[in-house]
C-alpha cells in the first residue's frame, strides 16, 4: 500500500493568500484526521471524519480554516486568508475502525 | 480532558545502551500506540497494544500495556544512531468521543556514536 499521501510537501505563501492542503488516505480506511504540529503546541488535532462525515471540528482554530472530504479517497484542508501564525507542519492520518492510525509525511506551511 | 504524561522529555545516550520511556495517565485507555518521528517526516507507527498486560516486540523495541490500563512503556535495546528521533505515545480512551487519539508530548532521543 502507498500509505497516506499528502500534497504539497512544502508550501510557502504570503499572508492573505488561500492555501489548500490535500490528503489521500489509505484505501479502505474509514477515519481521516487532520493535525497541526508546532514546536510550541506539539501535535494538535484539528478535525476528523468518519465515512466522509466531519465528526469533531472543535480543534479548528478559526473560521479561516475549513476541511472537506468529498469522497473516501480525498480530503482538503483550506486556510483562507492565511496568516503567519498558521505556519506549521500539517499532517493527515487515516485509520480503519479503531485499529492502528497511520500518518502521512506532512505539509510544511510557511506563511510570510 | 484526557492527558498523557510522557517521560523523560529528552534522553542523551551512548550507542549500545538500552533506553526506556513511559507514558502515564489518570484515565483508562483501550489502546496504546507508540510512534517515532524523524526530522521532516510524519510519525511512524512502531507498536500497537490492545490488551492490558500485553507485551509486544518489534525487533529491538518492546512495549507493554500496563495492567491498570493507565500506562505504557517502550524499551529500545542496544541503541544505534538511527534510533535518533522523537518518540510519541498515544492512547485511545474508552469514553464517548474516544475515537481520537490522545498524544504525549514526546521523548527526544539522541544517540552518541
Amino acid at each position: 500500500d502507498a500509505g497516506v499521501i499528502q500534497s504539497p510537501r512544502h508550501e510557502v505563501t504570503e499572508m492573505g493568500q488561500e492555501v489548500t492542503l490535500r490528503c489521500k488516505p489509505i484505501s479502505g480506511h474509514d477515519y481521516l484526521f487532520w493535525y497541526r504540529q508546532t514546536m510550541m503546541r506539539g501535535l494538535e488535532l484539528l478535525i476528523y471524519f468518519n465515512n466522509n462525515v466531519p465528526i469533531d471540528d472543535s480543534g479548528m482554530p478559526e473560521d479561516r480554516f475549513s476541511a472537506k472530504m468529498p469522497n473516501a479517497s480525498f480530503s482538503t484542508l483550506k486556510i483562507q486568508p492565511s496568516e503567519p501564525r498558521d505556519s506549521a507542519v500539517y499532517f493527515c492520518a487515516s485509520r480503519k475502525g479503531l485499529l492502528e492510525q497511520y500518518f502521512g509525511p506532512g505539509t510544511r506551511l510557511t506563511v510570510t | 480532558g484526557q492527558q498523557l504524561n510522557q517521560s523523560p522529555q529528552s534522553m542523551f545516550i551512548q550507542e549500545g545502551e538500552d533506553v526506556s520511556m513511559n507514558c502515564t495517565s489518570s484515565s483508562i485507555f483501550n489502546t496504546w500506540l507508540w510512534y517515532k518521528q524523524d526530522p521532516g517526516e510524519g510519525p511512524v507507527l512502531l507498536i500497537a497494544l490492545y490488551k492490558a498486560g500485553e507485551l509486544t516486540s518489534n525487533g529491538r523495541l518492546t512495549a507493554q500495556f500496563g495492567i491498570t490500563r493507565k500506562d505504557s512503556f517502550l524499551n529500545i535495546s542496544a541503541s544505534i544512531p538511527s534510533d535518533v528521533g522523537i518518540y510519541f505515545c498515544a492512547g485511545q480512551g474508552e469514553k464517548s468521543g474516544s475515537e481520537k487519539l490522545v498524544f504525549g508530548k514526546g521523548t527526544k532521543l539522541t544517540v552518541n556514536p
